[in-house]
């Protein structure tokens, strides 16, 4: 149980496009998901909470308008990454808080790395 | 100001052997701490967690110790197998419910 997928798991797109990012949980309700950004080597860097039917909550440093995310029903989350440049490409993975008793662990997306040309 | 502190990149350990995995933490209002496990190219993988009113779990091979007066806990997995070797992260969750990373230690277990 638990399984959180991402679409797509790679994607390159030029300078100047916009990317969208699906994370959905497949077996599980998730009133809150996560999404993180991790540089080679690096951590996993929380980018947004997003709640269910609420807007999305930034962390500090993170441009909104420029990552644009939607958690439109318990099962879906989206990040589109807008005017997409070098700089943003990553490894981008969403996690999904479980609703009810264990609601203390996220499980994580399997990530999408994110290459900019 | 990194919270959560993995102050050793990489760890070597024989097969069969332990391995421990440290994690050092500043803020005492964290009130669940978890490890992840993670390959290349992949999401974290949940292993194990702790509450804070608690100083030991145990889930098969693996324990995680929690010492709140040192601020510190730690990962321990015996017998090590190479189907271990991952970066292992521990991560502690505030109470807006977010969590936050340590930097991940590399872990080889070697035949």
């Amino acid at each position: 149980g638990a399984v959180v997928s991402q679409h797509p798991s790679w994607v390159i797109c030029k300078s100047g496009t916009s990317v969208k990012i699906e994370c959905r949980s497949l077996d599980f309700q998730a009133t809150t998901m996560f999404w993180y950004r991790q540089f080679p080597k690096q951590s996993l860097m929380l980018m947004a909470t997003s709640n269910e039917g609420s807007k999305a909550t930034y962390e500090q440093g993170v441009e909104k308008d420029k990552f644009l995310i939607n958690h439109a029903s318990l099962t879906l989350s989206t990040l589109t990454v807008t005017s997409a440049h070098p700089e943003d490409s990553s490894f981008y993975i969403c996690s999904a808080g479980v609703v009810g008793v264990r609601s203390y662990e996220q499980y994580f997306g399997p990530g999408t790395r994110l290459t900019v040309t | 100001d990194q919270q959560v502190k993995q102050n050793s990149p990489s760890l070597s350990v024989q097969e069969g052997r332990i391995s421990i995995l440290n994690c050092d933490y500043t803020n005492s209002m964290f009130d669940y701490f978890l490890w992840y496990k993670k390959y290349p190219a992949e999401g974290p993988t949940f292993l194990i967690s702790i509450s804070s009113i608690k100083d030991k779990n145990e889930d098969g091979r693996f324990t995680v110790f929690l010492n709140k007066s040192a601020k510190h806990l730690s990962l321990h997995i015996v017998p090590s197998q190479p189907g271990d070797s991952a970066v292992y992260f521990c991560a502690a969750r505030g109470n807006t419910g977010k969590l936050i990373f340590g930097q991940g230690t590399t872990l080889q277990v070697k035949p």
